[in-house]
């Protein structure tokens, strides 16, 4: 079974430009997430998504953060204007049953931003 | 409010030491979640163990084990026989048990473990 695949790997862009990551969960997942792990710190949750719809974005910064997730399986986040705060990496995971937090989370890489 | 506390930034012990990691956490819900997760240098985050809060029994999987007391509000973890490929950084998480929009994992700051041949 293939697992949660992120890209890029890596990042580096200035402050105020515009960055999107990619995110394929594994086959069948339907809940997705995307954390935010500032260096030194534990993951973040930043948006939930069941299929494709939010179930929770009360963490996300939405004046500058965005997400979707097409057809309930690829998710892209976005953010747009980076701030130097925002340099993190960004984990996507995945979970076969919807609307269980306990249920096992699968991780990807991970892209590591580097805003300048 | 939910928190987790992994007080131990950085632990370093020699190849074949016994060693445990700790984790504290609070919650005012009577049926939550814990986790362990490992994060190798690789970046992903490994799901090694979930615990509910009605089950204190303790668990054992090869070398590894964790030891859960609801009376201390702790969920620790011991490598026995530690070896160098155990070297990464660990990470000690909650979340409620039953389903809510208010829901969330919390993750602790994590403890990073070096393994010295």
């Amino acid at each position: 079974e293939a697992g949660v695949a992120q890209s890029p790997r890596y990042k580096i862009i200035e402050k105020r430009q515009s960055v999107a990551f990619w995110c394929n969960p594994i086959s069948g997942h339907a809940t997705l997430y995307w954390y935010q792990q500032i260096l030194g710190q534990g993951p973040k949750l930043l948006i939930q998504f069941q299929n494709n719809g939010v179930v929770d974005d009360s963490q996300l910064p939405k004046d500058r953060f965005s997400a979707e997730r097409l057809k309930g399986v690829d998710s892209t986040l976005k953010i747009q204007p980076a701030k130097l705060e925002d340099s993190a990496v960004y984990l996507c995971a995945s979970s076969r049953v919807a609307g269980r937090l306990t249920d096992t989370q699968y991780f990807g890489p991970g892209t590591r931003l580097t805003v300048l | 409010a939910q928190k987790v506390t992994q007080a131990q930034t950085e632990i370093s012990v020699v190849e074949k030491e016994d060693v445990t990691l700790d984790c504290v956490y609070e919650t005012r819900d009577t049926t939550y979640y814990l986790f362990w997760y490992k994060q190798p240098p690789s970046g992903e985050l490994v799901f090694l163990i979930r615990r509910n809060s009605f089950d204190e029994q303790n668990e054992i999987s090869g070398r590894y084990s964790w030891n859960f007391q609801k009376s201390t509000s702790s969920f620790n973890f011991t490598i026995t026989a530690s070896q160098v490929v155990d070297s990464a950084v660990y990470f000690c998480a909650l979340t409620r048990g039953s389903y809510s929009s208010a829901s969330k994992i919390i993750f602790g700051s994590g403890t990073r473990l070096s393994i010295r041949p």
